[in-house]
């Protein structure tokens, strides 16, 4: 089994201030781990994946996420935010070709 | 371009109708997946299809159907079983092993039962 947990429901930062979504995993395989962005009514893309090369990932927009196997944790950081960053973004796990999908986290920036 | 496209973007059903919603990919994707999203529980898993004509029951199937007769095509039937269809589906396809590729999805269908 499992299973994703994203630790805050929302996240507000000001524009131009680092900032920090954290989730924590549970798997009984290696997993693959990835962070996926939602705008308001549009589906889901993908930021970032890890899939068991280098632990610290880049991704696109300027985000990057570090795989910590001993904490169990994929957290997605960005040094500076930017207005258009805000959406909801959603940490998801995955082995045996099922995906599982945390609750996603809402990213508010304010100017 | 290639990518999935849903449609259509805004559907209302009665009560006790049954309607479906398109899915389309032209990324070649081996399997296809249909989520369910409602607010502040993330996704969950309706169905999925890893080759043409075959599916499987993802983790809130009852109430749904689908079928795979092209590659292309997923198309989801929201039947009058399903007691609170009222939500976001999302379709989903992936080249092959999830692990590897991860998902593209497509830009959804909000169903608001009236």
């Amino acid at each position: 089994a499992q299973s994703v947990t994203q630790l805050d429901s929302h996240v507000s930062v000001s524009e131009g201030t680092p900032v920090l979504l954290r989730c924590n995993y549970s798997s009984s395989y290696s997993p693959s781990l990835f962070w996926y962005v939602q705008h308001p009514n549009k589906g889901l893309q993908l930021l970032l994946k890890y899939t068991s090369a280098a632990t610290l990932v880049k991704g696109i927009n300027g985000f990057e996420a570090e795989f910590k196997k001993s904490e169990t944790s994929f957290h997605l950081t960005k040094p500076s935010a930017h207005m258009s960053d805000a959406a909801e973004y959603f940490c998801v796990v995955s082995s045996y070709s099922t995906l599982t999908f945390g609750k996603g986290t809402m990213l508010l920036v304010s100017p | 371009d290639g990518g999935i496209t849903q449609s259509p973007k805004y559907l209302f059903r009665k009560e006790g109708q049954n309607v479906t919603l398109s899915c389309e990919q032209n990324l070649n994707h081996d399997a296809m997946y249909w989520y369910r999203q409602d607010p502040g529980q993330g996704l969950r898993l309706i169905y999925y299809s890893q080759i043409v004509n075959d599916f499987q029951k993802g983790d809130i199937a009852e109430g749904y159907s689908v079928s795979r007769e092209k590659k292309e095509s997923f198309p989801l039937t929201v039947t009058s079983a399903q007691k609170n269809p009222t939500a976001f589906y999302l379709c989903a396809s992936s080249m092959g092993s999830s692990e590897a590729y991860g998902y593209t999805f497509g830009s959804g269908t909000r169903l608001t039962v009236v």
